[in-house]
């Protein structure tokens, strides 16, 4: 089936430090990519996507690039603000049978970046 | 602001109880989702419908159900509610041209139901 790991929070990070969330997936077909951000108390808002291999999504100083080898899409950002704490979900989306797609969900990774 | 309303933003309720979650989708889209968050389970899919159709069917117990009306918007029925149905439940839309679609969702702000 298609699934999504990716790695477990909570991340801990000084203001400035660069940022790694690892992301793989277990698909079949050509799924599309995505990060998806919840700061707290909000529903999940979209931060970039990647529909083929080899592409880069990249949103407010965020980039993650389809490695169709490696099966991964990591999230990365080169200098975190205190305003990116949230938690952030990886997920892959599939088209059904029928012309239904869905989203699967990684667990999510709590981010918080302090002073 | 997603263009997702849902409401109630908050329920508490009894065990055995039946409640009823709802949600309009954004302009346009034909689209709604149904995601159950929790702790323990993460983020989980329910269900799909499309343009008043049932599409898809993930992990939704029997208690639940859902429909999408004429009008788009949609509700999630949870019936003999027990302790472990508290949770987060989102819906979300996806746009007008689905089959063409990467699959981007825009998400509501969530229904927290707690179950005493």
């Amino acid at each position: 089936g298609n699934s999504v790991t990716q790695m477990e929070g909570p991340v801990t990070l000084s203001e400035e430090a660069f940022l790694t969330i690892n992301c793989t997936y277990t698909a079949t077909g050509y799924p599309s990519l995505f990060w998806y951000v919840q700061y707290p108390g909000e529903g999940l808002q979209l931060l970039l996507k990647a529909t083929k291999a080899d592409d880069k999504g990249s949103n407010k100083g965020f980039e993650a690039t389809y490695r169709k080898e490696t099966t991964s899409f990591h999230l990365e950002k080169g200098s975190v603000q205190v305003s990116d704490s949230a938690v952030y979900f990886c997920a892959l989306s599939i088209l059904l049978t029928g012309g239904g797609n869905k989203l699967t969900f990684g667990t999510g990774t709590q981010l918080k970046v302090e002073l | 602001d997603s263009g997702v309303t849902q409401t109630p933003k908050h329920l508490i309720t009894a065990t055995g109880q039946r409640v009823t979650l709802r949600c309009s989708p954004r302009s346009g889209d034909l689209s709604v989702y149904w995601y159950q968050q929790s702790l323990d389970q993460g983020l989980q899919f329910l269900i799909q419908y499309y343009n008043g159709e049932e599409r898809a069917k993930g992990n939704i117990l029997e208690r639940f159900s859902a429909q999408q009306f004429p009008d788009l918007h949609s509700e999630l029925n949870l019936s003999s509610l027990e302790l472990g149905d508290s949770a987060l439940y989102f819906c979300a839309s996806s746009p007008l041209r689905l089959v063409s679609s990467t699959g981007e969702l825009f998400f509501g702000e969530g229904s927290r139901l707690t179950v005493l």
